[in-house]
């Protein structure tokens, strides 16, 4: 079966750094393009990183220089390093499988939440 | 690169026909848009890929059309548990895109 699971989220000051991880199995992330999407309270899906099967890494305008997207091939985890975190990067944070080489097979985490507050 | 979609909300009653409406700012790359189904307090799940092409395990009475900028959401008879939040994204270019959801609401 393949599935995602997040781990890592939690309330953090503004200001802080907080590092999300997601599990793999039944794929192998390191074959795939990789996404982190988040979603804030009543809000919309907003994409924030991805990540190639090369390596090459994109971001989203808003969290540009503050995050940070990785993956460890030997665990099969992808990572997204979030520093200097703002009142507006409260949200549920999902880890997604790209379409483009899922082959229909769509995946996505459950999510873990982030609320940036003091 | 924007996606807009219409209508933002949309009221019907099962066994209707729902025709959902996404618009991309610029063309998407070999027609790579996917449409997702949100419900509340659940993950996104992908219904099509590559514009036309059903997910695994989705119902055929999802359907999906379009090319370049212009495409379409289709479900032929709405069933109960179709009632949710719908949204495209392109993923033909980096960074990838979002619409902004047509919520799909029973009348």
């Amino acid at each position: 079966e393949v599935q995602l699971v997040e781990s890592g989220g939690g309330l953090i000051q503004p200001g802080g750094s907080l590092r999300l991880s997601c599990a793999a199995s039944g794929f192998t992330v390191s074959s795939n393009y990789m996404n982190w999407v988040r979603q804030a309270p009543g809000k919309g899906l907003e994409w924030v990183s991805v990540i190639y099967n090369g390596g090459s890494t994109y971001y989203a305008d808003s969290v540009k220089g503050r995050f940070t997207i990785s993956r460890d091939d030997s665990k099969n985890t992808l990572y997204l390093q979030m520093n200097s975190l703002r009142a507006e990067d409260t949200a549920v944070y999902y880890c997604a499988r790209d379409p483009i080489f899922a082959y229909g097979v769509g995946v996505w985490g459950q999510g873990t939440t982030v609320t940036v507050s003091s | 690169f924007v996606l807009t979609q219409s209508p933002g909300t949309l009221s019907l009653s099962p066994g209707e026909r729902a025709t959902l409406s996404c618009r991309a700012s610029q063309s998407i790359y070999s027609n790579y848009l996917a449409w997702y189904q949100q419900k509340p307090g659940q993950a996104p799940r992908l219904l099509m890929y590559g514009a036309s092409s059903r997910a695994t395990g989705i119902p055929d009475r999802f359907s999906g059309s379009g090319s370049g900028t212009d495409f379409t959401l289709t479900i032929s008879r709405l069933e109960p548990e179709d009632f949710a939040v719908y949204y495209c994204q392109q993923y033909g270019s980096s960074p990838r895109t979002f619409g902004p959801g047509t919520k799909l609401e029973i009348k």
